[in-house]
């Protein structure tokens, strides 16, 4: 199976800051990497898929980048909605994997 | 507007098998896949498998797999993901989620969320506990 590690595990960030979230394969992967937000108690939500490829109705603060092996999320200003746990999600074969999760935090 | 609802939870003995539907609306299930996703309490998340609304071919995760079904009923729209002998670490929130294969060959499926998972069901709880 392809792993995924995700890094930093946790990130604490102010509203307004900038912020970004990385991903890495063990394996390349082409661009077959999506990313996902996920609150307490509610489904993870689409953000990004096929590396950089804005789901609709994401806001435009949100953006992906990356291919092959490293993957990266950006938010260019955090937003109280923002606060939350990112995944991201690699589909290159026919299986999927998931990374460990960013925790993203008030400072 | 497209939409998925599951079961409601469930609570089973170790040993036991559990059964968890997923009813979609709004949309074709024929013209989509589904993909069942689980997490653990305080945990991340662990995909278990994807089943094509199509035709029924399903891809499994090789932890699951010599456990887990996954079928669809196209009469009724819902898609169905069974797992047998239960122990204590299946306990956890089961969600599906539609998800499309880039393409298919007759050895199996591949890049099976094409354009990401969209659309999710809110979650069935499983706890296996004796």
């Amino acid at each position: 199976d392809i792993q995924m590690t995700q890094s930093p595990s946790t990130l604490s960030a102010s509203v307004g800051d900038r912020v970004t979230i990385t991903c890495r394969a063990s394996q390349s992967i082409s661009n077959w990497l999506a990313w996902y937000q996920q609150k307490p108690g509610k489904a993870p939500k689409l953000l990004i898929y096929k590396a950089s490829s804005l789901e609709s109705g994401v806001p435009s603060r949100f953006s992906g980048s990356g291919s092959g092996t490293e993957f990266t999320l950006t938010i260019s200003s955090l937003q109280p909605d923002d606060f939350a746990t990112y995944y991201c999600q690699q589909y290159n074969t026919y299986s999927s994997t998931f990374g460990q999760g960013t925790k993203l935090e008030i400072k | 507007q497209a939409q998925l609802v599951q079961s409601g939870g469930e609570v089973k003995k170790p040993g036991a098998s559990v059964r968890v539907s997923c009813e979609a609306s709004g949309y074709s299930l024929i013209s989509y896949g589904i993909t069942w996703v689980r997490q653990a309490p305080g945990q991340g998340l662990e995909w278990m498998g994807w089943i094509s609304g199509k035709n029924g071919h399903t891809e499994y995760a090789e932890k699951v797999q010599d456990r887990l079904t996954m079928t669809t009923d196209t009469s009724t729209n819902t898609a169905y993901m069974e797992l047998r002998t239960l122990r204590s670490d299946d306990t956890a929130v089961y969600y599906c989620a539609r998800a499309s294969a880039g393409f298919c060959t007759n050895i199996g499926c591949y890049r099976l969320a094409y354009n990401g998972m969209d659309v999710w069901g809110q979650g069935t709880t499983v706890i296996v506990s004796s």
